[in-house]
């Protein structure tokens, strides 16, 4: 079946660090892809999007772009910071049932 | 701003107990989703509802049922709960079925612990 794949955490990092967190999607057609944040404490919430491929989307600094090619959506960020910290959730749209990775954790250090 | 309003954060209940989520949201969104997130499992879709009345099973439905009587309201019921449901149960609402790119809106979550 359908699936999304991405990369286990933890991650730690150091502040001001390059962030790569990697996901990949198996899918018939061409949903929507998703990544989500969890910050401690709380429920998911929208980080950025992209509806078709070759999209970019960004929020906050981070930005994914949909690769259709490598069906790839690996969220990126120049410059992490504490506040950062957080579990991302990599997801693809389908309908009803919006399929999510398992999550990974970013731990960032001052 | 969509919100997702969970009405407990913290519950502690006995094993066998009749235990109710509530969840209300005021966007006026058709679907409306129950997940439970465990560490290193991610979310799992417990139910949906995709309108007043109507639900489906999602991944993991055993031990669970859900009630929709009103738009805003989706209410999760643990029949008689056992220890094995001790977990972090989501809420969430989006835009109707059809289009795969509606966000999913989610609350902030309820932490249950079934002893």
């Amino acid at each position: 079946g359908d699936s999304v794949t991405q990369m286990e955490g933890p991650v730690t990092l150091s502040e001001e660090a390059f962030l790569t967190i990697n996901c990949t999607y198996t899918a018939t057609g061409y949903p929507s892809l998703f990544w989500y944040v969890q910050y401690p404490g709380e429920g998911l919430q929208l980080l950025l999007k992209a509806t078709k491929a070759d999209d970019k989307g960004s929020n906050k600094g981070f930005e994914a772009t949909y690769r259709k090619e490598t069906t790839s959506f690996h969220l990126e960020k120049g410059s992490v910071q504490v506040s950062d910290s957080a579990v991302y959730f990599c997801a693809r749209g389908g309908g009803f049932k919006t399929i999510f990775g398992a999550g990974t954790r970013l731990f960032v250090k001052a | 701003d969509v919100k997702v309003t969970q009405s407990s954060r913290y519950l502690v209940k006995r094993t066998g107990e009749k235990v109710f989520l509530e969840c209300v949201q005021d966007m006026d969104h058709e679907n409306m989703f129950w997940y439970r997130q465990d560490p290193g499992l991610g979310l799992r879709l417990i139910y949906f509802s995709y309108d007043v009345k109507m639900k489906e099973k999602g991944d993991i439905p055993e031990g669970y049922s859900v009630s929709r009587e009103k738009k805003e309201r989706f209410s999760l019921i643990l029949e008689s709960a056992s220890t094995n449901q001790t977990s972090m149960y989501l809420c969430a609402s989006s835009l109707s079925q059809g289009d795969s790119g509606n966000t999913i809106y989610f609350g902030e979550g309820s932490w249950l612990t079934v002893v």
